[in-house]
């Protein structure tokens, strides 16, 4: 157990459905981030949110949706996904945005997603 | 642009040693991050590195030449377990986290 969960944990989804990525951070940590991890390539970083504000956008397609309501949960809102979005999703915290030292990230276990 | 390369995957034998490089172009830096990734679970922490050096963790150590653009993952005493992605971060001028592929490891009985 990280501190961090993520529901569901797969996810099948038809290009025209609506969905919704859970994270919750049970650790007090200040910033959160969604991760796109496909396979054989290295972590892309969507999102990052620090104190309820985003302030990363790497240039992620609107089908993608953040929601940070507060610092402990964070929401990724999915609409009309292409088959190439399937990925293992994950969400990450760490107590602070742009800190230095051991301030590691801690991971949650992910959302396999699947769009047909 | 920046990049990090590690090896895609590697095979071990239970009880062995192994050490997994990672090599770095990045804009600045400022630490290295190894983590463990085993399927279908999150990514857990493993080690940090920001000075040159060896850091040393029970089985696991880490090495890190900033000159060279160089690091690696030491395992000893390798077990079963241990079969898992092991994936290299750097953190570069911005605090930015830039992530290598990951490499997998095989442990053979």
């Amino acid at each position: 157990e990280t501190g961090v969960t993520q529901t569901p944990r797969h996810l099948v989804m038809g290009m025209t459905n609506k969905k919704s990525l859970k994270c919750e951070q049970h650790l007090g940590h200040n910033a959160m981030y969604w991760y796109k991890q496909s396979a054989k390539k290295p972590l892309e970083l969507m999102f990052v949110y620090s104190l309820e504000e985003r302030v990363e956008n790497n240039s992620v397609p609107s089908r993608f949706s953040p929601e940070c309501p507060n610092s402990s949960h964070l929401f990724l809102h999915l609409h009309t996904l292409q088959p190439e979005d399937s990925a293992l999703y994950l969400c990450a915290s760490s107590q602070e945005l742009l800190a230095g030292g051991q301030d590691e990230q801690f991971f949650g276990p992910g959302t396999r997603l699947t769009v047909l | 642009g920046q990049n990090i390369d590690q090896p895609t995957e590697m095979t071990a034998t239970e009880g062995a040693i192994v050490q997994i490089n990672c090599t770095y172009q990045t804009s600045g830096f400022n630490g290295l991050f190894w983590y463990q990734q085993h399927a279908g679970e999150a990514p857990t922490f493993l080690s940090y590195n920001v000075l040159d050096g060896l850091e040393e963790k029970g089985r696991f150590s880490s090495f890190l030449s900033r000159s060279k653009g160089y690091s690696y993952l030491l395992l000893k005493e390798l077990q079963m377990k241990d079969s898992a992605s092991y994936l290299c971060a750097v953190r570069d001028s911005n605090y930015q986290l830039i992530w290598g592929a990951g490499t997998k490891l095989i442990i053979k009985p």
